[in-house]
């Protein structure tokens, strides 16, 4: 069975550029949530989607966006980059019911020059 | 609000000693607690998990860690370490009725020839 997989595994843009990266959840799996990991302020969840609707959401402003797809792939986009948002972004999937374990992608490397 | 505190930052041990990574956490409801590790350029890896029943929970390569609900601790233990035990750990937690994880800092464990 695949596992989550993330794309790009490294991205390097310039402040004021928007980004979107992917993640392909484990198949069956319903739930997408994404984390922004940094050496400063380690893990942090941005936001969960479960059957295409935001169902949850953390404290990052609004530049940060995502979306699920009718197959549960996800996108999110950070737009108007600054330096502080480089960082590993990492995906998790599970089957999306309460407290389910998460399953993490490799992740995104996003860099901002 | 829930909060996970990773006491040791970094954390050396000679091969085949014990080793302890400590994990507390704070929540003003019931929660279920998780540990994760992270191996170099790669995402997390579920290690093991508490979710209800039996207070001490084992993984597949050793580790084991008990839930301590009146000290609000989940620390995570393995008789016997070996080299490729070198790693990140997380310790996390999430609320009865969410998906959404709370990190705490991680622990660095470095496993010495």
């Amino acid at each position: 069975k695949a596992g989550v997989t993330q794309t790009p595994r490294y991205l390097i843009k310039t402040r004021g550029q928007q980004v979107t990266l992917s993640c392909s959840p484990i198949s069956g799996h319903r739930s997408v949530s994404w984390y922004q990991q940094t050496p400063g302020q380690g893990l942090q969840f941005l936001f969960e989607y479960f059957s295409e609707t935001q169902r949850n959401k953390g404290n990052f402003p609004g530049r940060f966006s995502g979306r699920q797809f009718s197959n549960s792939r996800s996108e999110m986009n950070v737009s108007t980059l600054e330096l502080g948002d480089s960082a590993l972004y990492l995906c998790a999937s599970s089957w999306g019911t309460e407290n389910q374990p998460q399953h993490f992608g490799d992740g995104t490397r996003l860099s901002i020059l | 609000a829930q909060s996970v505190t990773q006491l040791d930052s970094q954390v050396p041990v000679f091969e085949e000693a014990p080793v302890e990574l400590r994990c507390n956490y704070s929540s003003s409801v019931s929660v279920y607690l998780f540990w994760y590790v992270q191996y170099p350029n790669q995402g997390l890896q579920l290690l093991l998990k508490y979710l209800s029943g039996s207070t001490l929970v084992e993984s597949i390569n050793g580790f084991e860690a008990e839930f301590n609900k009146s000290q609000t601790s989940f620390h995570l233990r393995k008789p016997s370490v070996h080299i490729s035990d070198t790693a990140e750990y997380f310790c996390a937690v999430s609320q009865t009725g969410a998906n959404n994880l709370f990190f705490g800092t991680g622990t660095r464990l470095t496993v010495i020839p």
